[in-house]
Formats: structure tokens, sequence, C-alpha cells
């Protein structure tokens, strides 16, 4: 299967900073999107990009798909204990003739008040 | 609230017993799908619907596992044989078809096998 690489993997972060993220891939994506998963609970589609270039707001969060249509990276303004939780990036590659979505390993992202 | 279900939530078994999960997408979404979960991972696809129809299978949904989707509503995820490695959270998500992209997740079944 395809490879997403998410760094970092873990992030603790003091309340009201700002946080960066960001995925890659060795291959060409047609989409990227990001998710938000608290535990014990499925994703929560964020943000989902679908140009190269496109750069799309939700809120405090910022995506933007990258350039080279090899990665994606995901902004957070303002940081907010709510905003724990694990943060996928999920694609479909270009070469995918299918209806299906590679996600990445996730970055952990832990906020202390 | 009319997002996806799951039934149950958690699920302890014993190995080699057959499990069944079912899913209730929202009621206009043509496609279902359905991932697998571990720990520390993100989901990996398993299998779709699209209606009633099984349009495509991952390498991972080896033949103990089948799906169904028998009126194009809701889905079963059926194991047998359960072994240790199906240990895992089992999510279902839905879509419209023309925005399959935009995909909502369930809450999971998480499946424990001794």
């Amino acid at each position: 299967g395809q490879q997403l690489n998410q760094s970092p993997q873990s992030m603790f972060i003091q309340e009201g900073e700002d946080v960066s993220m960001n995925c890659t891939s060795s291959s060409i994506f047609n989409t990227w999107l990001w998710y938000k998963q608290d535990p014990g609970e499925g994703p929560v589609l964020l943000i989902a990009l679908y140009k190269a270039g496109e750069l799309t707001s939700n809120g405090r969060l910022t995506a933007q798909f990258g350039i080279t249509r090899k990665d994606s990276f995901l902004n957070i303004s303002a940081s907010i204990p709510s905003d724990v939780g694990i943060y996928f990036c999920a694609g479909q590659p270009r070469s995918n003739t299918g209806n299906q979505f590679y996600f990445g390993t996730g970055t952990s992202l832990t906020v202390i008040p | 609230d009319t997002g996806v279900s799951q039934d149950p939530r958690h699920k302890i078994t014993k190995r080699g017993q057959n499990v069944t999960f079912r899913c209730d997408p929202i009621s206009e979404h043509n496609r279902l799908y359905w991932y697998r979960q571990t720990l520390g991972q993100g989901p990996e696809f398993l299998t779709y619907f699209q209606n009633e129809a099984q349009l495509e299978k991952s390498r991972l949904l080896s033949d103990r596992f089948s799906a169904e989707r028998p009126k194009g509503s809701f889905s079963t995820l059926e194991i047998q044989r359960t072994e240790q490695g199906d240990s895992a959270m089992y999510l279902c998500a839905s879509s419209f078809l023309t925005l399959w992209e935009t995909q909502y997740f369930g809450p999971g079944t998480r499946l424990l096998v001794l």
C-alpha cells in the first residue's frame, strides 16, 4: 500500500501556541484530507483539498495541498485544550483507479493549559 | 442526530469464534466503507459498497471476512474463526456518490480476541 509519512509523530504545546504538521508521500496524490480522532471515536473530517496549491481554512485550521502534489500541511492557530487528539492525513493516489484512501500514521497533539 | 452509527461499540470474543458488526450509515448516502484501525496506526481500507453492490475489496480482507449491504442501507461485517491478529477497531464510514472523498465515520467497534 501507499506510505504516508506524518511529521511530527507527537507534539506537546502550550495553550495559545500555533501548530504545524505535515504529510508526505513518495507518489502524487489527487486528493488530500485531514481528520481528527479523539480516543475511542471515529475520525472526523476537518478539511478536504482537491487541487495542487489549494489553501483552505476551517476556523482556526488551515490546510494546504502541496504544489508537488506529494505533500500537505495543516496549521492550527491559537491552540486550545479541545484541540487535543490525533490528526491524520489521508489521500487518494493518482495511480489508484479505485475509490479508497490511504491514511498516515497520525500526529498526536497534546495542549497544555 | 443522524450520523453513522455502529453496533456494538465493544466486543470481546475467544479465538475461533465468529463475530458480526453492524453499521448504519447516514440515510441519504449511497456509499458505505469499512476500515480497520490498529493501535498507533491510521485506518486501513477494507471494502466499500455503492448501494448494495460491493465494488472494491482490499487484500486485507481475507476469506474469513465477509461484508454485506443487502438493501443498500445498513451493512454487516462478519469475521469467521477469529484470530488474535483480528483485534482492532473496525470503522464504518459513508458518503454520497458524487462527493465520495467526504466520508463521515462512525464511532467504531473495538474488537478484542482473546
